[in-house]
């Protein structure tokens, strides 16, 4: 079956980096988009950014400018979002997931990844 | 930036029908979607394309989009209903792309 699957729970000092990974199966990995959300402890969803898994093409949304980059190995099957220079305020979930089509609602998601920045 | 407005809040009775509005610009321009979030879990699709369910969602689930608000009903409440349930858009001409709405949190009585 479609499944995206994480990496585990992350804890990262201010300043420092993580790298999320999301390993997609049961389908064509190159022929679908992924999305990256996250969700801070009590708020909403907040969109960051696409991958095109086929060509490597992304699109950050501009708060993440600069701080956010996504990347795929083909061979793997796996899509990374890495986030550097990390705050408190970036303590969040974070989801990949997958749409239905191009630009298409997101049906597939992984179980998401706890990412706590502490001093 | 486009902005999605959500009611916080939407409680109903088991059995009664819950709407939850989703305000946006001349929302009904665009497609929307609908994911029911339940704590500790990842959102699942409902509604999409306005009015579409996935495979395995619940005819009591439905959606409908015109002028600056679009709607989710839900049908003959179960008290597995109860979650959080947010709207998304796609916007080229936004940033970021791709919106969601601020979230409603439905409680069943």
């Amino acid at each position: 079956q479609v499944q995206l699957v994480q990496s585990g729970a992350e804890v990262k000092k201010p300043g420092a980096s993580v790298k999320v990974s999301c390993k997609a199966s049961g389908y064509t990995f190159t022929s679908y988009y992924m999305h990256w959300v996250r969700q801070a402890p009590g708020q909403g969803l907040e969109w960051m950014g696409i991958i095109n898994p086929s060509g490597g093409s992304t699109s950050y949304a501009q708060k993440f400018q600069g701080r956010v980059t996504m990347t795929r190995d083909t061979s793997t099957s796996t899509v990374y979002m890495e986030l550097s220079s990390l705050r408190s305020e970036d303590t969040a979930v974070y989801y990949c997931a997958r749409p239905t089509h191009d630009y298409g609602a997101f049906d597939i998601w992984g179980q998401g990844t706890m990412v706590t920045v502490s001093s | 930036s486009y902005v999605l407005t959500q009611p916080p809040s939407v409680s109903v009775a088991p059995g009664q029908t819950a709407r939850i509005t989703c305000g946006g610009n001349n929302i009904g321009s665009k497609s929307v979607h609908w994911y029911q979030q339940k704590p500790g879990q990842a959102p699942v699709l409902v509604v999409y394309d306005d009015s579409d369910r996935p495979s395995g969602i619940p005819e009591r689930f439905s959606g409908s989009n015109s002028g600056n608000t679009a709607t989710l009903t839900i049908s003959r409440v179960e008290a597995g209903d109860e979650a959080d349930y947010y709207c998304q858009v796609w916007d080229s001409s936004s940033d970021p792309y791709y919106v969601f709405g601020t979230g409603t949190k439905v409680t069943v009585l």
